[in-house]
């Protein structure tokens, strides 16, 4: 099964509208990270933002904030008042918890290409 | 601070020759990861290297292989190249191994053209 997926392969939004970013994960480990980068098409990937899975309140960092729903277990990024330079792949990852070693890894998922049309 | 860096950003081998791509960490982080991205796939784990021991390694072949020097900086060795085997390598590091919380950082990917 996979352990993040994201169902949008791509979206085009509007210059200076909000857009959202699907997420969904799967672990039965209680404790774990979820991250967001994003890819420009120069292929560095950049840290975006964290939520951990024992954080209360959602993360924010700038115009980038996560929808938080544990239960459901989604972490959807929401970028506010886009730009044409949030054009790019962005990728949800997960860190699992379960011990030391072994699980240091990050799972990515497929991505989605967002695409900020002026 | 200088971020990771990787070299060389692109590399252009033929099939079954060897090819070594180089790594360095952040300052200060001891922890380096690969990762493979493949044209239309997603970022597969490679190798997790860590005060000099390799500690996890993903789902490939041993023809991957690396190693991490005193300094933390680190080589992944591809033998025996295949076709397959073009793709993006990123390289991350972080600072603590322990915690769930640490975030990866990313090097700007080495390029590996396999022909």
């Amino acid at each position: 099964a996979q352990k993040i997926t994201q169902t949008q392969p791509g979206m085009f939004v509007q210059e200076k509208e909000a857009v959202t970013l699907d997420c969904t994960y799967d672990t039965s480990d209680p404790s774990y990270g979820l991250f967001w980068y994003k890819q420009p098409s120069s292929g560095e990937m950049i840290f975006l933002i964290y939520q951990g899975s024992y954080d209360q309140q959602n993360a924010t960092e700038g115009r980038y904030s996560l929808n938080f729903q544990k239960a459901r277990k989604s972490a959807n990024l929401v970028i506010s008042a886009s730009q044409l330079g949030d054009s790019a792949m962005y990728f949800c990852a997960m860190r699992e918890g379960k011990s030391n070693f072994g699980n240091e890894k990050l799972t990515f998922g497929t991505g989605t290409r967002l695409t900020i049309i002026p | 601070e200088a971020g990771v860096t990787q070299s060389p950003t692109h590399l252009i081998k033929t099939r079954g020759q060897q090819a070594t791509l180089r790594c360095s960490p952040i300052s200060g982080h001891t922890s380096v990861y690969w990762y493979q991205q493949a044209l239309g796939l997603g970022l597969q784990f490679l190798l997790w290297y860590d005060e000099g021991e390799e500690r996890n390694r993903g789902n490939f072949p041993p023809r991957f292989s690396g190693r991490q020097f005193p300094n933390y900086s680190s080589e992944l060795n591809v033998n025996a190249l295949e076709l397959e085997d073009s793709a993006l390598y990123l390289c991350a590091s972080s600072l603590d191994r322990g915690r769930v919380a640490e975030t990866q950082y990313f090097g700007p990917g080495t390029r590996l053209l396999v022909l």
